[in-house]
């Protein structure tokens, strides 16, 4: 089953930060998260494993709780230039069925 | 290295036309995948292949073939194109995926935007 994103839409101004989260409804192995620009493709931003890890990357960071079967990414003092469709993709483990996608969260930041 | 590239662009078909969707890497990777977005649901995995000669289903395989006769390519087909196929088609690879799922970066494609009349 797909992961489960919330919130689907955000609106933010240039400066605030945002929390995306991601819910699966079964065990999880790995998350990644991806941004999408309109009509481009994907571009992936970083993958947290099994094990409780928190990633970062510049003012983007996110944490993996694999008990919950949760991640959220975390958009510090938010850019113009994050604005987009954020996608979690959830591993299971076990098997090489690549990644089942969430609907995707679209963040909008103003000036 | 070029990355994934994929051609065409953009495709008109009639429904019950076929054609193939080209997909090719340069990084030597050697996972490959399809996937399709519609508007609000996000990306589905079509088919996927974890080296030359090795394919399998994902979720949604109903009506698309795949091939993978090299590492570099990974072509699908639309065996009789329906209007449900309208959607925008990437092509992903990855180093490797081994038994932790999804552990590798996937790289996208640019896309495909397919339009079924």
């Amino acid at each position: 089953q797909q992961p489960v994103q919330s919130p689907q839409a955000v609106i933010l101004r240039e400066g605030e930060d945002a929390v995306i989260n991601c819910s699966s409804s079964k065990a999880l192995y790995s998350v990644h998260w991806y941004r999408q620009k309109h009509g481009e493709a994907p571009v992936f931003l970083m993958i947290l494993l099994k094990g409780g890890e928190q990633k970062g990357h510049d003012k983007i960071s996110a944490s993996f709780n694999e008990k919950k079967q949760q991640s959220s990414l975390y958009l510090t003092a938010s850019q113009l230039s994050y604005s987009g469709t954020y996608f979690c993709g959830t591993g299971s483990g076990g098997g090489a069925d690549g990644l089942t996608f969430g609907k995707g969260t679209h963040l909008i930041i103003q000036p | 290295n070029a990355g994934v590239t994929q051609t065409p662009k953009f495709q008109v078909l009639k429904t019950g036309q076929s054609m193939t969707l080209q997909c090719a890497q340069d990084m030597n990777h050697e996972y490959m995948s399809w996937y399709r977005q519609d508007p609000g649901m996000g990306l589905r995995l079509i088919h996927y292949s974890v080296g030359a000669g090795i394919t399998d289903q994902g979720e949604v395989p109903n009506g698309y073939n795949v091939s993978r006769s090299t590492t570099e390519d990974f072509p699908l087909r639309l065996l009789s194109a329906a209007p449900s196929q309208t959607s925008v088609y990437f092509c992903a690879s990855s180093y490797s995926i081994n038994l932790a799922g999804g552990r590798e970066t996937q790289y996208f494609g640019p896309g495909t935007r397919l339009l079924v009349l």
